[in-house]
């Protein structure tokens, strides 16, 4: 199985433009999560969603939205991009959204110009 | 606020046994996670704790104290293939998990 798939792996955006960034998870997981890593930071939460339907924000959703339509798709939708934008997103999922390991796509790195 | 603190680099010899610490202060703890992060790639799942105590799992054992907020990774028999960034993380009260900024592990030969 692929597990979860991110795409794209890389992008270049103008600030400014939108841009959704898509992931999707083949494993019938319940939760999904987008994180920002930048560097000399922990990942940071973005969104969540514990089930198909659902989503909430996290540490740091201003400017990103998120939506569950379905059980494997959770995508991510920059409205506007800004250059603080700049960082890798990775895209996880689990089980369920208590203490369950969560497993990550590969990321994409986004660089807002 | 949340805090998670762990070193930011630490450097060891192929063969030997590093411990990584990891401390922390959270809303509520639901259990300290590790993963395992090489330059370029995904985090990937190591250790679970949420009792206090050492969990073994192969060349790899955590360490959890929950009244000191304290947890440690121990890595033995190092190999070349362990030079990565190490990430400690806790779940909240609210089931979300708080990260450390990782440790970068460097193994010389």
């Amino acid at each position: 199985t692929a597990g979860i798939t991110q795409a794209p792996t890389s992008q270049i955006l103008a600030a400014g433009r939108s841009m959704t960034l898509r992931c999707t998870q083949d494993m019938r997981h319940n939760a999904m999560y987008w994180y920002r890593q930048d560097l000399g930071l922990g990942l940071r939460l973005i969104h969540y969603s514990n089930t198909a339907g659902t989503t909430g924000k996290g540490e740091v959703p201003d400017g990103y939205s998120v939506s569950r339509a379905n059980t494997d798709d959770f995508p991510l939708t920059l409205a506007s991009a800004v250059p603080s934008q700049t960082s890798v997103y990775f895209c996880a999922s689990s089980v369920s959204g208590t203490n369950n390991e969560q497993f990550f796509g590969p990321g994409t790195r986004l660089t807002v110009l | 606020g949340q805090n998670i603190d762990q070193p930011t680099e630490m450097t060891a010899t192929e063969g030997a046994i590093v411990q990584i610490n990891c401390t922390y202060q959270t809303s509520g703890f639901n259990g300290l996670f590790w993963y395992q992060q090489h330059a370029g790639e995904a985090p990937t799942f190591l250790s679970y704790n949420v009792l206090d105590g050492l969990e073994e799992k192969g060349r790899f054992s955590s360490f959890l104290s929950r009244s000191k907020g304290y947890s440690y990774l121990l890595l033995k028999e190092l190999q070349m293939k362990d030079s990565a960034s190490y990430l400690c993380a806790v779940m909240d009260s609210n089931y979300q998990l708080i990260w450390g900024a990782g440790t970068k592990l460097i193994i010389k030969p």
